[in-house]
């Protein structure tokens, strides 16, 4: 079962920054938060992971609460090629466990 | 690179045919996953293999489904005899697994099976 709580869907303009939530409440000390993203039709894309500290990428931030157990992805200037579903997975990040994919959260980034 | 390669890309047969589905893994990776997504389900794991033993295949839905990875570089999946119901999108993942680096699962672009 997936051990994170997404919002179903979220809508965002054009230009202004997506934030995007999960909770994770039984997260344990040695799992990471995983952030994938399934654009229509093609496979989910691997976007930022994170322990306990805030990430950045080229894709997105990742803001990861000091009790661990919430996160927020930020896009921070969403297009309308950012519109997919956005996945939060906890796991731990040296173990060949199973991945399992929650339903995620549809973002729709509007003109 | 050229990435994790599926194929066929599309497959459409008739229900009680066989149904092989082919994954080409990253060149050093050594976890592969197999999922099957459809708009009721989403995305459910099927079977996963480290170092090409099976580990986990307690999401086969059923005999009909089997897997298999005779070496590093290539997997199957396999459906015998298909039906309608399995009608989905078929994605296989690698991800290098190993000490302290970090497990990122990268995905094929899928196989989409139609059963008639």
């Amino acid at each position: 079962d997936a051990k994170t709580t997404q919002p179903t869907s979220m809508d965002c303009a054009e230009g202004r920054a997506a934030n995007l939530p999960c909770n994770h409440s039984t997260i344990s000390g040695n799992e990471y938060v995983y952030w994938y993203r399934q654009i229509h039709s093609q496979g989910p894309q691997y976007i930022i992971h994170g322990l306990k500290n805030n990430e950045t990428n080229e894709m997105a931030s990742l803001i990861i609460t000091e009790d661990r157990k919430s996160s927020t992805l930020i896009l921070p200037h969403a297009t309308l090629r950012d519109t997919a579903v956005y996945y939060c997975i906890v796991r731990e990040g040296t173990s060949y466990d199973k991945v399992i994919f929650g339903p995620g959260t549809s973002l729709s980034v509007i003109p | 690179d050229a990435g994790v390669i599926q194929s066929p890309r599309h497959e459409v047969t008739e229900m009680g045919q066989e149904v092989t589905l082919r994954c080409k893994p990253i060149s050093g990776h050594n976890s592969l996953f197999w999922y099957r997504q459809t708009m009721m389900r989403g995305l459910e794991l099927l079977i996963y293999f480290n170092n090409n033993v099976p580990i986990d295949d307690s999401g086969m839905p059923e005999d009909r489904f089997s897997a298999k990875m005779p070496n590093a570089s290539f997997s199957t999946l396999k459906i015998q005899p298909s039906e309608p119901r399995d009608s989905a999108v078929y994605f296989c993942a690698s991800s290098f697994w190993g000490g302290r680096v970090a497990n990122v699962l990268t995905f094929g672009a899928g196989s989409r099976l139609t059963v008639l």
